[in-house]
């Protein structure tokens, strides 16, 4: 059973780059079909979608981000990857990453049906 | 982009009670793609509903999801303990996905 678990620096600088990493359990990326998204979660903003990976190459942000994130795979690994620039204390969250299950008409539109248990970023001088 | 609005913010029933919980959106979300997710405390979302109506594999049949257009429903038949907990909506029909801002259902 796919198990997802989130690893990277709990405390960052503001203007710094946050960058997390998701272990994934399985076998996944040995079919070379495989999806994969993150989503953060804080009090002020609630939930909401960072990005999503397709197996192809193709990410999809979210606009409210203003292009600072990068999803990367790295299937040697066994993990996939986000960065985001410029960070400041708005970015405080915990982010999760996920795997889409449900896909909407439209190329990075999805619904989540397993997410790791979250890491918890603080940005703060 | 999509706004989800979510009521009421909060539900407080009794074990055994029945519970609707709404998500409308700002305008009509594209093909019914819509999800509801259940959060307990310290935990990650869980999927219950995607497609509006569509259970996720493993979730118990008191939960149904309904609605279309700009108005959905979660409803849980006759809550249990392990059903306290924050729900949320998201929609997948149109970019941004959005979610909504969650409802709690409490303990009466």
């Amino acid at each position: 059973q796919l198990q997802l678990q989130e690893s990277g620096p709990g405390l960052i600088k503001p203007s710094e780059t946050l960058s997390l990493t998701c272990s994934v359990s399985d076998d996944s990326f040995n079919s070379g079909i495989y999806y994969w998204g993150w989503i953060r979660q804080s009090p002020g903003k609630g939930l909401e979608w960072i990005g999503t990976l397709y197996y192809n190459g193709r990410t999809f942000y979210n606009p409210s981000l203003n292009s600072r994130a990068t999803i990367s795979v790295d299937t040697s690994r066994n993990h996939f990857s986000l960065r985001l620039n410029s960070v400041t204390a708005a970015d405080t969250a915990v982010y999760y990453c996920a795997r889409p299950k449900w896909f909407g008409d439209f190329p990075g539109l999805t619904a989540f049906d397993v997410w790791g248990q979250g890491a918890m970023v603080t940005v703060s001088s | 982009e999509i706004v989800l609005t979510q009521s009421p913010g909060t539900l407080s029933l009794s074990p055994g009670e029945r519970a609707a919980l709404s998500c409308r959106a700002s305008e009509s979300v594209y093909d019914n793609f819509l999800a509801w997710y259940q959060q307990k405390p310290g935990q990650a979302p869980r999927l219950l509903i995607h497609g509006a109506s569509r259970r996720a594999p493993g979730v118990p049949d008191r939960f149904s999801g309904s609605g279309s257009g700009t108005d959905f429903t979660l409803t849980i038949n006759r809550v249990e303990p392990e059903d306290f907990a924050v729900y949320y909506c998201q929609q997948y029909g149109s970019h941004p996905g959005t979610f909504g801002q969650g409802t709690k259902v409490e303990i009466k």
